[in-house]
C-alpha cells in the first residue's frame, strides 16, 4: 500500500551494531506492527502497538525494541543482542478498533543482512 | 496458543484449472482468516479475508470457504493465470490476542501455461 513506507530498502549491520528500521504510514490506523519473514517460512510477529504510546511483545520479541510516540510512526531497533537478525522486516497498519480483526496492509519491506 | 497449519506447501497447476490451498486452526475461538498474496521480494497483500459468522465469500476468481466445526478454512481460484504464480499465506486471528495474527507457512502457487 502506498500509505506504508519503510525505509530503507536494504540494510546491512556490523557485529555489536544496533540499526533501526523506520516505517511510517498516512493512513491514519490506529494499530502498527512489526514482521519478521525467513526463508520459506511464514510472518512471525514482533511487535505491535494498539495506540499511540502503547506497545506489546508479539512471538519473537528478544533482541527487539520499538517506540510508538507518534501516531504515524513505528521505529524498530534490530539491537545487538539479536544474533540471527538477517530476514525480510515486514511493517504492518490497521485501522484497529476493540476487537482488533481489520484488515492489515503492509509495508515494502526492509531486508537486513549481517555483513 | 493458536496453531496454523497450511497445505499444500507447494502446488503446481496448468493455466485455467483450479487451486485449492486449505488452513487448518487449532484455537475454536478465532473469529477473523485473512489470505494474503506474496510475490518474490514484494509486501504481502491482503486478496480477501472472512469472519467467523459467514461461511463464504467470494471475490471474482477468487473464494474462501469456512467450516468452524472442522476448524478449517480454504482458498480456491479458479480459471487460474499466470500472474496467480506467488505464494499465498492463510492467518487466523484468536479472540484472546487482540490484532495478532498467526499465520501458516505459506504455499507456492506456479501457474503454468
Amino acid at each position: 500500500d502506498g500509505g506504508i513506507t519503510q525505509s530503507p530498502k536494504y540494510l546491512f549491520r556490523k557485529e555489536g551494531q544496533n540499526v533501526t528500521l523506520s516505517c511510517e504510514q498516512n493512513l491514519n490506523h490506529d494499530a502498527m506492527y512489526w514482521y519478521r519473514q525467513d526463508p520459506g517460512q511464514g510472518l512471525r510477529l514482533i511487535y505491535y502497538s494498539q495506540i499511540v504510546n502503547d506497545f506489546q511483545k508479539g512471538d519473537i520479541a528478544e533482541g527487539y525494541s520499538v517506540s510508538r510516540e507518534k501516531k504515524e510512526s513505528f521505529p524498530l531497533t534490530v539491537t545487538s543482542a539479536q544474533k540471527n537478525p538477517t530476514a525480510f522486516y515486514l511493517c504492518a497498519s490497521s485501522i484497529g478498533g476493540s476487537l482488533g480483526n481489520q484488515p492489515q496492509h503492509f509495508g515494502d519491506g526492509t531486508r537486513l543482512s549481517i555483513l | 496458543g493458536e496453531n496454523v497449519e497450511q497445505h499444500p506447501s507447494t502446488l503446481s497447476v496448468q493455466e485455467g484449472d483450479s487451486a485449492v490451498i486449505k488452513c487448518t486452526y487449532s484455537d475454536s475461538a478465532s473469529n477473523y482468516f485473512p489470505w494474503y498474496k506474496q510475490e518474490l521480494g514484494k509486501r504481502p497483500q491482503l486478496i480477501i479475508d472472512i469472519r467467523s459468522n459467514v461461511g463464504e465469500k467470494k471475490d471474482q476468481r477468487i473464494a474462501v470457504t469456512l467450516n468452524k466445526t472442522a476448524k478449517h478454512f480454504s482458498l480456491h481460484i479458479t480459471e487460474t493465470q499466470p500472474e496467480d504464480s506467488a505464494v499465498y499465506f492463510c492467518a487466523a486471528r484468536p479472540t484472546d490476542s487482540w490484532g495478532k495474527l498467526q499465520f501458516g507457512a505459506g504455499t507456492q502457487v506456479v501457474v503454468t501455461p
